[in-house]
This record gives C-alpha cells, sequence and structure tokens, in this order.
C-alpha cells in the first residue's frame, strides 16, 4: 500500500491566490518531499524536509510536517499560471531508502 | 548536461515482445530506481539499486529486470511485454544519507499494442 495521500486530488485557483495541499503517510519517516511534475515531464524536487524539522522555507513554498499527526502541507503563495502543474509528497520511511510516492494533487492556476 | 538521461522518450512495441530502457546519470549519486507512472498519474517503485543491493518491489513481475553494468547506468529489461505494461517508466537516482532530493529522468512512455 503507498505511503503518501495527497489531498486534495485537485485543486483550482485564480493567479494571485494562494495553493495549499496536504499530505498525509502512515509509518515514521527520515524524510518527506514534495516534487513537482509537469504535464509530461519528469518529477521535479522541490523541497525536502527532515522529520525533525517542522517548517522550511524556499521561495514562494512553504513546507510544514507534523509528525505527531503523521502530515505535512506545501503551501505555494502568490500563485502564477506556471505552477499548474501536479504536485507529490514522497516519504522515505525509518528502515528504508526508498521513496514512495502518492497520487499527487493537480493544481491548476488560472491567469 | 541532462543529470538523468533515459532512452527511448517514446516506445511502440506488440505484447509478446522484449524491449529495455536505458538510464544513465552523471551526478554520482549511489543508488538508481525504476519507476512505473500508470494513467492515474500513481508512481510506483519497481526497483532500487545501490550495486551492493538490489530491492525488488515483489509485486513487480519477474518479467522484468535490472541490468547495472555500473554505478551510473541502471538498464530495464522486459520479456513478453504486456497491454497492461503500457507506462511512463522513470528512472531515478540519488545519494542515500546526503538528504537531497531525488533526480528523475524525463520519463519512457511504453505503449503495448
Amino acid at each position: 500500500s503507498q505511503q503518501g495521500e495527497e489531498d486534495p486530488q485537485a485543486l483550482s485557483i485564480q493567479e494571485g491566490e494562494n495553493a495549499t495541499m496536504n499530505c498525509s503517510y502512515k509509518t515514521s519517516i527520515n524524510n518527506l518531499q514534495w516534487y513537482r511534475q509537469n504535464s509530461g515531464r519528469g518529477l521535479v524536487h522541490l523541497i525536502l524536509i527532515r522529520s525533525n524539522e517542522r517548517e522550511k522555507h524556499s521561495g514562494r513554498l512553504r513546507v510544514t510536517l507534523d509528525t505527531s499527526k503523521k502530515s505535512s502541507s506545501l503551501l505555494i503563495t502568490a500563485s502564477r499560471a506556471a505552477d499548474t502543474a501536479s504536485y507529490f509528497c514522497a516519504t522515505d520511511a525509518q528502515g528504508s531508502y526508498i521513496p514512495t510516492f502518492g497520487r499527487g494533487t493537480s493544481l491548476i492556476v488560472h491567469p | 548536461d541532462t543529470a538523468v538521461s533515459q532512452t527511448p522518450k517514446y516506445l511502440v512495441t506488440q505484447m509478446g515482445n522484449d524491449k529495455s530502457i536505458k538510464c544513465e546519470q552523471n551526478l554520482g549519486h549511489d543508488t538508481m530506481y525504476w519507476y512505473k507512472q500508470d494513467s492515474k498519474k500513481f508512481l510506483k517503485i519497481m526497483f532500487s539499486y545501490n550495486n551492493k543491493e538490489l530491492i525488488i518491489n515483489e509485486t513487480v513481475p519477474n518479467r522484468f529486470s535490472p541490468k547495472s553494468p555500473d554505478k551510473a547506468h541502471l538498464n530495464l529489461h522486459i520479456n513478453s511485454l504486456e497491454l497492461g505494461d503500457s507506462a511512463v517508466y522513470f528512472c531515478a537516482s540519488s545519494q542515500v544519507n546526503m538528504g537531497h532530493g531525488y533526480t528523475f529522468g524525463s520519463g519512457t512512455r511504453l505503449t503495448v499494442v
């Protein structure tokens, strides 16, 4: 069974709005990562947050991690049409270094 | 310089054929992976290989086999292709324990007819 589950499955917003995506997982992890996938392309690594970190920023991206709830969120502020993509979370379960992915959140940003 | 390159980008073939997808990384990473992404975008790990240990997802049919001639290459061989093998296959690499993300190739879209 898959480790990470993204929520919502699809998100449609206007340019300039913030987009929030969530990820829940089942077992203890070493770290959690977020990836973006543009249509027809490979996955691009966005940000990695370790299990002992609670929040991390990278440009317009903000990731939080709550290990007690086994959940993470990805916030994209001031979204742009170019942010339109699928976003995946991936987790490395403790004792394993094989990342497992959720089904992704499909984000559409309307200009 | 493409960090993780896989070829071919598109592969159309008939049922029953045997095919290979090649993957090369020039990042010096110690671990490489193959993933299968289905039509619903679900990414499923198939193999993980770090030239010492091959970890196989037990749900992967034994028609699929990884071959690693050296640390920078992990090719995927598929025997007796079936319609259900149609998907996008991604190669990825990472340096385990470095706390960095995984670098993905651009994918190979396999269509079995």
